[in-house]
């Protein structure tokens, strides 16, 4: 079955400071991996994608996000952090296989920039 | 603003009452969707359309009734729901190529729902 884990519910990072926000997943092929924002009382943006080639996409905002296909991971990353990044992030897989129009999203990370 | 837009933004509805959501998009995509965003859950898709054509219904009970006249808009029909369906309710359009999965999806600001 096709899932996403999102395992902090919270991260707090100080502004200037790198951030991470943890993602896996679990597809039974090969995954289209995306990472999506949401701020208060507004629907979801996308953020990045992969879908194949460098492991190393980059997106908005100055976010990136690293593929690990052994570790099953997607996590989203930022070198320096900005009180602006405050917002809930989602993680979502769709399966290639799958001819659908399914997308699996994870619980979501709330993430907090401490001025 | 992602060119779907989602009216209206706050609902209060009793058990009894029959309501209707909208979701129109402005984007020229062929794939629209209707999800339930819950606190501490995964948002969860609930219905999914293609050129008109549901292709998804992921059991969700019958008090939830799509329409989807035309690719452009999508309606939520609501009826005798539950406090449990008290909830952000979410609208989403994608372009996809047939055959393929590569496209991002793009999101409405969603409708506050709460079922008394």
């Amino acid at each position: 079955a096709q899932s996403v884990a999102q395992p902090e519910d919270q991260v707090n990072v100080a502004e200037g400071n790198p951030l991470t926000v943890k993602c896996t997943y679990s597809v039974s092929g090969n995954p289209y991996l995306f990472w999506y924002v949401q701020y208060p009382n507004r629907g979801l943006q996308f953020l990045l994608k992969y879908i194949t080639g460098d492991n190393l996409v980059k997106g908005s905002y100055g976010f990136e996000a690293e593929f690990n296909k052994s570790q099953t991971s997607f996590h989203l990353k930022k070198p320096s952090a900005l009180v602006s990044d405050s917002a809930l992030y989602f993680c979502a897989v769709r399966d290639i296989i799958n001819t659908g129009n399914q997308f699996y999203f994870g619980t979501g990370t709330s993430l907090t920039v401490i001025p | 603003e992602t060119g779907v837009t989602q009216t209206p933004r706050h609902l209060v509805m009793g058990m009894t009452n029959k309501k209707s959501l909208k979701c129109e998009q402005h984007l020229g995509h062929n794939a629209m969707y209707w999800y339930k965003q819950s606190a501490k859950k995964p948002l969860e898709l609930m219905f999914v359309y293609n050129f008109k054509e549901q292709t998804e219904n992921n059991s969700v009970p019958s008090r939830f009734s799509p329409e989807c006249p035309n690719s452009s808009h999508l309606f939520l029909h609501l009826h005798t729901l539950q406090p449990e369906d008290s909830a952000l309710y979410l609208c989403a359009s994608s372009q996809d190529p047939a055959g393929t999965a590569k496209n991002i999806q793009y999101f409405g600001a969603g409708t506050r729902l709460s079922v008394l």
